[in-house]
Formats: structure tokens, C-alpha cells, sequence
């Protein structure tokens, strides 16, 4: 069974690049025909599509985040990343990461548990 | 940019019918997916492709889809429905995804 668990630091201060990163545990990143996904969730607030990336290395991005947003994958660590830069106060939220198929995209199976991100000096 | 559209908040008593919309231009193309999220916890999926249950999802959950505008029903809602909803879909390219701004169901 296919597990994912984000990890990253916390705390990020204005204007530098937040960066996450997204293990995939119990299967292989490479194998399949997924799209790997990040979605964050500001508190108190809705869902917000970030941008995924397919086992073949294409990406797609939210047209909002797209200048600030790049989304790679580690084939050899079994990992993909989010890099988000020039962050500020309103990219505090928690960044969850998910898998969707290609044949049903808008299932994200499994999610990862969460992580929350505060930008703060 | 693309955008669904949902109301912020439905409220119905235990064992009604509660119904949440969802309207975006390019649902007659592409299909919605509803999500619950209950506090603390990561969105779980109710209904796929307009209308299809996951396995292990209640039947009380049903989806419908008219032009522009997808319905999520929960008939004979419970206490333990009560959670925020999502719907999420793409803009017509495919490629740009989109979660509306999500419904908080009450039930009491």
C-alpha cells in the first residue's frame, strides 16, 4: 500500500523559497501512470490546487502560483518536491501531498498526512 | 482563471435531505469529484466522475450533474456527516485544476 509523507522545515521567512518534499513509501514514484500533486490549505480556509507532476516529468501549475511554483521528482529516492519562492505571509498553510491516476485524475489516493508551513521573520 | 463556485454553508436537521451545488463553465465537459474533509483530517473522496461512490462510501451519498451546476446529495444526513465539502474539477484544457471554495455542512 502506497504511503506518502511530507517533510520540510516549518518556519520560512519572507521572500525566500519554501521547499517540501513528498516520500513515497510501499510502491514505486516511477511505476504507474500517476500524477503526484501538491495542495495547501491555509487555516480556516479552503483547498487550493498547487500544481502536479507526471511520471513522465510534465508538469502542470495553478495559473496563480505558476511564476513562483516548480514541482520536480527524484526517480532514485523514490520523491517529489515543491519549491515555492518569494513566499510571504500567504503562503502559510499546510501542504499536503497526493497521487492521482491518469485514468481517473481527481482521485487523490493516498494524501499525505500534512504539513504546516509558517512564513514569519 | 478558472473557478467552481459553491455555497459557503447548508444546514439541515438529522435524517434530511442536504444538497450542495457546485457551478463551474466547464462541468458539462469535465467531471466533478467531491471531497469531505472532517476537522484535523486530510479530504477523503465521496462521489467521482459526476456521480460514482468509492468503495466504503455510505449510499446516502449521491451525485448529479445539470449543465454547469453539480449537485452532491447526502439523503437521510447524519450527525457524522457533518464536515466541509469540496468539489474539484479542471478548466477545459485539462491541464488546470481547480477545488471550489467549499461548503460547511451543519447537522443538528
Amino acid at each position: 500500500q502506497v504511503q506518502l509523507q511530507e517533510s520540510g522545515p516549518g518556519l520560512v521567512k519572507p521572500s525566500q523559497t519554501l521547499s517540501l518534499t513528498c516520500t513515497v513509501s510501499g510502491g514505486s514514484i516511477s511505476s504507474g501512470s500517476y500524477y503526484w500533486s501538491w495542495i495547501r490549505q491555509p487555516a480556516g480556509k479552503g483547498l487550493e490546487w498547487i500544481g502536479r507532476i507526471y511520471t513522465s516529468g510534465s508538469t502542470n501549475y495553478n495559473p496563480s502560483l505558476k511564476s513562483r511554483v516548480t514541482i520536480s521528482v527524484d526517480t532514485s529516492k523514490n520523491q517529489f518536491s515543491l519549491k515555492l519562492s518569494s513566499v510571504t505571509a500567504a503562503d502559510t498553510a499546510v501542504y499536503y501531498c497526493a497521487r492521482d491516476p491518469r485514468w481517473l485524475p481527481g482521485w487523490f489516493d493516498p494524501w499525505g498526512q500534512g504539513t504546516l508551513v509558517t512564513v514569519s521573520s | 482563471s478558472y473557478e467552481l463556485t459553491q455555497p459557503p454553508s447548508v444546514s439541515v436537521s438529522p435524517g434530511q435531505t442536504a444538497r450542495i451545488t457546485c457551478s463551474g463553465d466547464a462541468l458539462p465537459k469535465k467531471y466533478p469529484y467531491w471531497y469531505q474533509q472532517k476537522s484535523g483530517q486530510a479530504p477523503v473522496l465521496v462521489i467521482y466522475e459526476d456521480s460514482k461512490r468509492p468503495s466504503g462510501i455510505p449510499e446516502r451519498f449521491s451525485g448529479s450533474s445539470s449543465g454547469t451546476m453539480a449537485t452532491l446529495t447526502i439523503s437521510g444526513a447524519q450527525v457524522e456527516d457533518e464536515a466541509d465539502y469540496y468539489c474539484y474539477s479542471t478548466d477545459s484544457s485539462g491541464n488546470h485544476w481547480v477545488f471550489g471554495g467549499g461548503t460547511k455542512l451543519t447537522v443538528l
